[in-house]
């Protein structure tokens, strides 16, 4: 198992400014995933945080307005950029270590509310 | 990209009592995946199938893969408070991971 670590867990942002959030896993994996969960909702993927690469990012999600970096195995960000209302969502952080099976590690997710 | 629908959607019961959430699709899966999560946290990995017709549990939960590894069941007998959350299952096909879109379960005192 991974232990992830992310922040902030919440944060109250003015439209048209950018928040980073941070995601810390205790241990190196392959696998680092960026999803969106609307109150009470299921998750979206927005993107796949490669090591040393462009993250691959799913339809309807842009590097423009979600850029992610992922410097190591064991580190990624997840900007969101010019915000606006509809951003306000949880975006939760995952890892995943590829060793048959895929199982997910979540981050306990961020909060993220838009004015 | 393999649509995944789970129901019910909403379930409220009584404690003592026993209940059936269900996880369909018409595409086939390499292992499916069971997540609980909890208000203000992420989602917890509950089990994984991986093997038509597999059968796992998990202390009062049942976990059912289907035979031709389209769809997957839970079960939990006489749930208890603490069962209560956002039931969530999540297939896996050619190292793409989609989710359902969940159950919210609220067991009563």
């Amino acid at each position: 198992s991974a232990v992830i670590s992310q922040k902030p867990s919440r944060d109250i942002c003015q439209r048209g400014t950018s928040l980073t959030i941070q995601c810390q896993v205790d241990s190196q994996v392959t696998m680092m995933f960026w999803y969106r969960q609307q109150p009470g909702q299921s998750l979206t993927l927005i993107a796949t945080a490669n090591q040393g690469s462009e993250a691959t990012y799913e339809s309807g999600f842009v590097i423009d307005k979600f850029p992610i970096s992922r410097p190591n195995l064991t580190f990624s960000t997840l900007t969101v950029s010019n915000m606006s209302p509809e951003d306000s969502s949880i975006y939760l952080c995952s890892a995943g270590d590829g060793q048959g099976a895929v199982k997910l590690f979540f981050g306990s997710g961020t909060q993220l509310s838009v004015l | 990209t393999q649509l995944l629908e789970q129901s019910p959607q909403f379930l409220s019961i009584q404690e003592g009592e026993n209940l059936t959430v269900y996880c369909n699709s018409s595409s086939v899966f390499s292992s499916l995946q069971w997540y609980r999560q909890e208000p203000g946290e992420g989602p917890v990995l509950l089990v994984t199938v991986v093997t038509g017709g597999e059968v796992k549990k998990l202390k009062r939960l049942t976990f059912q893969f289907g035979d031709a590894r389209k769809d997957s069941s839970l079960h939990i007998t006489a749930a208890q408070p603490g069962d209560t959350g956002l039931y969530l299952c999540a297939g896996v096909a050619n190292n793409d991971m989609r989710f359902g879109a969940g159950t919210r379960l609220t067991v009563k005192p």
